[in-house]
């Protein structure tokens, strides 16, 4: 059965850079595009981009400049950057596989922004 | 972007209770509309994709309906382990949406 585990910081200064990472093991990370979803507390979900194994990205608009995603196949990972953070960015931060849907998330891990 | 009005936000059930939620697209989304189930400190679980396809494992008392703009969920004969958020997700067009949940409460 495919897990994944995000890691990273839990807290963050406001202006640094974000950099989390979802390790993903029982399986390959190929064939799937690997999305990272967001929620901050009390409020909804929020799609943040996702990636293929070909280094293809596709990010929400709302992030798009301040967000990179990238593959380690070799080590079947797959990282989220987060530039020039904010309180805003303060969330819970999902990575999720998704074959037709997203079927198989992380137990999430939680970012705050704070000096 | 595709935007998903769920509602109500809030719902107060008794147990054995039937459970219905909608979720609204802005445009439309065909059947590319999927539920989820999120309970505080843990990861959302799938529950229904393509707006009625059962996910594996999910009791059958879980289903969906709708296409186009228009979709439910439906939990027939609630149980107290269904006190959770529920959200509706899109998949027709990037960037992929979620509404804003629905809370289900036991009484």
């Amino acid at each position: 059965q495919m897990q994944l585990q995000e890691s990273g910081p839990g807290l963050v200064k406001p202006s640094e850079t974000l950099s989390l990472t979802c390790s993903v093991s029982g399986g390959s990370i190929g064939g799937y595009y690997w999305n990272w979803i967001r929620q901050p507390a009390g409020k909804g979900l929020e799609w943040i981009g996702r990636i293929y194994i070909s280094g293809t990205t596709n990010y929400n608009p709302s992030l798009k400049s301040r967000v990179t995603m990238s593959v380690d196949t070799s080590k079947n990972q797959i990282s989220l950057k987060v530039a020039s953070a904010t309180a805003a960015d303060t969330a819970m931060y999902f990575c999720a596989r998704r074959e037709d849907t997203f079927d198989i998330w992380g137990r999430g891990t939680m970012v705050t922004v704070s000096s | 972007e595709v935007v998903l009005t769920q509602s109500p936000d809030f719902q107060s059930v008794t147990p054995q209770e039937k459970v219905t939620i909608t979720c609204r697209a802005s445009q439309s989304i065909g059947s590319s509309l999927h539920w989820y189930q999120k309970k505080p400190d843990q990861s959302p679980k799938l529950l229904i994709k393509y707006a009625s396809q059962s996910f594996s494992g999910v009791p059958s008392r879980f289903s969906g309906s709708g296409s186009g703009t228009d979709f439910a969920l439906t939990i027939n004969s609630l149980e107290t382990e269904d006190a959770a958020t529920y959200y509706c997700h899109q998949s027709s067009t990037l960037p992929w949406t979620f509404g804003q949940g629905t809370k289900v409460e036991i009484k």
